[in-house]
């Protein structure tokens, strides 16, 4: 049972442009998300979050956006780095600690 | 900067044998969790651990599995009778507090492979 989506496996941007990754669920009661980076040989790692009672949070290159009526989120990163190469994974929570992880998005930026 | 580590990086075991995976949190953390991702699947939840006892746990999580924090500083995930099924990377956690999600620091996960 899939409650948070991820459906682009890759993604591939030049470096300067917006990289665009997108994140969908379906449990409404899911009030916290959060986006994590995931290096090769590393565990993830906290890039930012959102909760459902704002629809947008933006950190420095980094904006994640939260559309409750669609449950879709999605993170801006602009302008994108060779750097910012890795798999991120969408997460949402709800009442609990547990966590429901997307299955990722690999993104590779091109110098 | 603390760090979660996490030994070893990779284990390879037959199945049916019990296995081990050993987890260092950051010291002054009080939950600890543990997350498995099978190859090419998301990240799925497996337990929570706060004050010596189990506080949450998944589906997955069935009577094989077992967590300990024998000695103040590891935290142990236990496999009892390996399956090929729990061949995945197993990532631990912790955290200052248990609602501040945001502040779980992963480690860099055991690859565990049954054969």
């Amino acid at each position: 049972d899939q409650q948070v989506k991820q459906n682009s496996p890759s993604l591939s941007v030049q470096e300067g442009r917006i990289s665009i990754l997108n994140c969908d669920y379906t449990n409404s009661m899911f009030d916290y998300f959060l986006w994590y980076k995931k290096y090769p040989a590393e565990g993830p790692t906290f890039l930012i979050s959102i909760s459902s009672i704002k629809d947008k949070n933006e950190d420095g290159r980094f904006t994640v956006f939260l559309n409750k009526s669609a449950k879709h989120l999605s993170l801006h990163i602009v302008p994108s780095q060779p750097g910012d190469s890795a798999v991120y994974f969408c997460a949402a929570s709800g009442t609990g600690n547990q966590f429901y992880f997307g299955t990722g998005t690999s993104l590779t930026v091109i110098p | 900067e603390p760090e979660v580590t996490q030994t070893p990086s990779h284990q390879v075991t037959q199945m049916g044998q019990e296995v081990i995976l050993r987890c260092v949190p950051i010291s002054n953390h009080l939950y600890f969790y543990w997350y498995r991702q099978i190859l090419g699947q998301k990240v799925e939840f497996l337990v929570s651990f706060y004050n010596n006892e189990i506080s949450e746990k998944s589906e997955i999580f069935d009577d094989q599995f077992s967590v300990e924090r024998p000695d103040g500083s590891n935290f142990t995930l236990k496999i009892r009778s390996t399956k090929l099924e729990d061949s995945a990377m197993y990532f631990c956690a912790s955290s200052e507090d248990s609602r501040e999600l945001d502040e779980q620091y992963f480690g860099p996960g055991t690859r565990l492979t049954v054969t």
